[in-house]
């Protein structure tokens, strides 16, 4: 089945404790990016890759990180979180390309206290 | 910078109706323009893609219309259901890295 996963899907943690959200996907996309979403506000883009080893910054990038080593996998690393960084967060991808349709994951809900 | 505006922020109708849920958006040069559903606490499930030289787009009982030139776009639904109560979003695609622009959603509720 086509689809994109993340990991976990639900975090509890602690101020300054560095994490990891890990998003996969078997569709063999060039595109992959991270959205958060927050209440009022709605999604944002954090981070985007066209392709392997190459990322860029999207609309609200501070305090996160990234890398895409591999096509299928695109992590999102949060060295230092804080309680700001409590939302939903969103991986997406699709095929290189702007017209192609944007495929979602389930979401991983973070809480730093 | 591209915006994106979904109003109200939440609908509530009789199941039955017939029903259309708006979207604008600031800048008209845009890829395409898609509808998605999230249900509470749920990822995104996208309901219709419209490239923008088209016009519209079906898909059972939803229809999604697009005029890029007045940067709007309409999803109607028709003979509703309990079972189409969700958030819908509208997102279009724009700029050099085809970033997916996100309006705030509507909260639809249809009541049995």
């Amino acid at each position: 089945e086509a689809q994109v996963t993340q990991n976990p899907r639900y975090l509890i943690t602690v101020t300054g404790k560095k994490l990891t959200v890990t998003c996969s996907q078997n569709m063999n996309h060039e595109y992959m990016s991270w959205y958060r979403q927050d209440p009022g506000l709605g999604l944002r883009q954090i981070y985007y890759s066209m392709n392997v080893e190459v990322t860029d910054k999207g609309d609200v990038p501070e305090g996160y990180k990234v890398s895409r080593k591999e096509k299928r996998n695109f992590p999102l690393i949060l060295e230092s979180p804080s309680p700001n960084q409590t939302s939903l967060y969103f991986c997406a991808s699709r095929r290189s390309g702007a017209l192609e349709t944007q495929y979602f994951g389930p979401g991983t809900r973070l809480l730093v206290l | 910078k591209q915006e994106v505006t979904q109003i109200p922020a939440a609908l509530s109708v009789p199941e039955g109706e017939n029903l259309v849920l708006n979207c604008s958006f600031t800048d008209s040069a845009i890829y395409n323009l898609q509808w998605f559903r999230q249900d509470p606490g749920k990822g995104l499930t996208s309901l219709l893609l419209i490239q923008s030289s088209q016009r519209e787009q079906t898909s059972g009982r939803l229809n999604a219309s697009l005029d890029k030139s007045s940067g709007r776009s309409t999803l109607y639904i028709a003979a509703s259901q309990p079972g189409d109560s969700a958030t819908y979003l509208c997102a279009v695609t724009t700029g050099a890295n085809s970033k997916l622009t996100f309006g705030k959603g509507i909260t639809l509720s249809v009541r049995p």
